[in-house]
């Protein structure tokens, strides 16, 4: 079964307006990472936050975790076209876990011009 | 440039027949992985292998086969045995001890005919 989950499936916003994908997870972890794809391509590291860590900056890029609730938010601010893909939490199996990630089915976002 | 890379791109197979997917990377990795993609899903751990000549079965693992003879190479075979093996295959690696950031590649996008 999938450890993480985003939350909404499909987001469309206009450009400029900011974009927030929610991801949850049911048992503890070392880390939390999210990974953008564009169609039919492969997926790219945006930001890894550990599970001492509350809140993490990238650019444009806001990730927060709560691991009392297992979560965990990646907002995107100012948004652009190029934004457009899919965005996936993945979640490792804690502690004394073999180097395996497992993902969530994603959000989709649309950013429109 | 380093990276990884995976051919071909798009491959089509007839059904009874075995296809092998490469995965290249001279990230110098110790861990590459070996993942499925359906539409609009998320992504399903087939194979990983963290040191040459060892690998360990993901969640999906019954119908593939792989190997892992060279530090750089981790080639998958897609066997006759797997019911539905048209789908989005993605290759990954990692550097770390733990589940730390994965490396895709572009992905192979298999069609049985």
């Amino acid at each position: 079964s999938q450890q993480g989950e985003e939350d909404p499936q499909a987001l469309s916003i206009q450009e400029g307006e900011n974009a927030t994908m929610n991801c949850s997870y049911k048992t503890s972890i070392n880390n939390l990472q999210w990974y953008r794809q564009n169609s039919g391509r492969g997926l790219v590291h945006l930001i890894l936050i550990r599970s001492n860590e509350r809140e993490k900056h990238s650019g444009r890029l806001r990730v927060t975790l709560d691991t009392s609730k297992k979560s965990s938010s990646l907002l995107i601010t100012a948004s652009r076209a190029a934004d457009t893909a899919s965005y996936f939490c993945a979640t490792d199996a804690g502690p004394g876990s073999a180097r395996q990630l497992t993902f969530g089915s994603g959000t989709q976002l649309t950013v429109l011009p | 440039d380093g990276g990884i890379t995976q051919s071909p791109k798009y491959l089509f197979r007839k059904e009874g027949q075995n296809v092998t997917l490469s995965c290249e990377q001279n990230l110098n990795h110790d861990a590459m992985y070996w993942y499925r993609q359906d539409p609009g899903q998320g992504l399903r751990l087939i194979y990983y292998s963290q040191i040459v000549n060892d690998f360990q079965k993901g969640d999906i693992a019954e119908g593939y086969s792989v190997s892992r003879e060279k530090k750089e190479s981790f080639p998958l075979t897609v066997t006759s045995a797997q019911k539905n093996p048209t789908a989005f295959y993605l290759c990954a690696s990692t550097r770390g001890l733990v589940a730390d950031t994965q490396y895709f590649g572009p992905g192979t996008r298999l069609t049985v005919l």
